[in-house]
């Protein structure tokens, strides 16, 4: 069974400073994804990356960098000089590989989420 | 590109009403969708999947009876949920998916649901 641990409830940080957000998972998969994103106030999910289980390679998109490390099983969120604009719940989760004829389909397995709020 | 649009966006009703909502997807194929129920300050809780054409693959727990999933076309899945009650209310959002490899699953904007 899969699962996704966001160990972080709430975080509260002041405008500009970093923040980094935990995302720890379970698979048995060899082939898997891994994502997060993102739930302001209006309920919406905005997608913000999607990383495949054989590319361990960091990525960086303008203030967002994720540190994808499989030994640790651990796909962290850092948010750099952090905005009022980025608070909202933050969702990690895990898809395993889907496949034709199979029953799989790529089903995402959500972490708990994290509250962000970032105070002026 | 990859909008799904879900209708409607807010829904308040009496007890023992049914409930029908839409999970669009307007620029491409959705061979795949998916639906979620969010309780307040909680998680996403993938309540069934359903392929076009097929019947609906529930999650454990969820009563397929009760909620009904219907994928007809590539491009839309509706949700009934029959006879409503109190504890229905919920957010409620589906995310769509074209292909049968894994592509990124993209999400409606989600539907408040208030049964009084």
């Amino acid at each position: 069974a899969q699962k996704v641990t966001q160990a972080q409830t709430e975080i509260s940080v002041v405008e500009k400073e970093d923040v980094t957000l935990d995302c720890v998972y379970e698979t048995r998969d060899t082939t898997y994804y891994l994502f997060w994103y993102k739930q302001p106030p209006s309920g919406e999910l905005v997608f913000l990356i999607r990383r495949n289980s054989f590319d361990e390679q960091n990525e960086i998109s303008g203030r967002y960098s994720w540190n994808f490390q499989k030994s640790t099983s651990s796909f962290n969120f850092t948010i750099t000089a952090s905005q009022v604009v980025d608070s909202a719940v933050y969702f990690c989760a895990l898809s395993e590989a889907g496949y034709a004829g199979g029953t799989s389909y790529g089903k995402l397995t959500f972490g708990q989420g994290t509250i962000l709020t970032v105070h002026p | 590109g990859a909008v799904v649009s879900q209708h409607p966006s807010w829904v308040i009703c009496k007890s023992g009403t049914s409930v029908k909502i839409e999970c669009r997807s307007l620029d491409f194929q959705a061979t795949t969708m998916f639906w979620y129920r969010q309780f307040p300050k909680q998680s996403l809780m993938l309540m069934a999947t359903s392929n076009e054409g097929s019947k609906a693959t529930y999650e454990q727990g969820v009563e397929k009876d009760k909620f009904l999933i219907n994928h007809a076309s590539l491009t839309l899945s509706t949700l009934t949920v029959t006879s409503a009650h109190p504890e229905d209310s919920s957010f409620y959002i589906c995310s769509a998916r074209a292909g049968t490899d894994n592509q990124p699953q993209h999400f409606g904007d989600g539907t408040r649901l208030s049964i009084l």
